[in-house]
């Protein structure tokens, strides 16, 4: 059974860089898809984008200026980089899995960690 | 346009049955779809894909108790015998090409 964990820092100045981790633990970083969503608070959830083990990737229109997904098959790691944030970026960040089998329902996610934008 | 919507609020009683409902945009009616719980500060959990012939796969740990279906373009998650913990939001989620999108939630209270 697949295993998610975010880690980063849980505030962020406007106009810098948010940076997250997720680490995967009980499965293989190149069996799945591997997706960053996200959840303001008292609100619903959006996805952000999703890469592939071979460094694939693709992001929400709405959000694909700012933000860069990347993978570390060696650490079995995946990571977000959003840029230029501000207070609008404040949510939850969940990472989360997509079998890699033609479909892309999220099958496993991890707990979530909180963003702030603030100075 | 890849659009789900889903109502914002549906409430049962404590042991009765409820039946939400997530409707795919105009010209998506084949598409499959998950279903998604989030507990109250908690996490979403995947609960099943849902298929447009009403096929479904359940995730780890899913009790019997829910279970999909579909209709045209509707996609239905019946939760049987509600239980307090069922209070929640649920959301439906699908995909397209090189997209995933989210409808904006149910929130289920068991009264």
């Amino acid at each position: 059974q697949v295993q998610l964990q975010e880690s980063g820092p849980g505030l962020v100045k406007p106009s810098e860089t948010l940076s997250l981790t997720c680490t995967v633990s009980g499965g293989s970083i190149s069996s799945y898809y591997w997706s960053w969503i996200r959840q303001p608070p008292g609100k619903g959830l959006e996805w952000i984008g999703y890469i592939y083990y071979s460094g694939s990737t693709n992001y929400n229109p709405s959000l694909k200026s700012r933000v860069t997904i990347s993978v570390d098959t060696s650490k079995n790691q995946f990571s977000l980089k959003l840029s230029s944030v501000t207070a609008a970026d404040t949510a939850v960040y969940y990472c989360a899995s997509t079998p890699n089998n033609g479909d892309y329902d999220l099958n496993y996610w991890g707990q979530g960690t909180l963003v702030t934008v603030s100075s | 346009q890849l659009v789900l919507t889903q109502s914002p609020s549906a409430s049962a009683s404590l042991g009765a049955s409820v039946k939400l409902t997530c409707t795919l945009s105009s010209g998506h009616s084949s598409y499959a779809i998950a279903w998604h719980q989030q507990q109250p500060e908690k996490g979403p959990r995947y609960l099943m894909k849902l298929n447009s012939d009403g096929s479904h796969s359940k995730g780890d740990g899913i009790p019997d108790r829910f279970s999909g279906s579909s209709s045209g373009a509707e996609r239905y998650l019946t939760i049987s015998s509600l239980q307090s913990e069922d209070e929640a939001d649920y959301y439906c989620q699908t995909w397209g090409t090189g997209i995933l999108v989210f409808g904006g939630g149910t929130k289920l209270t068991v009264l």
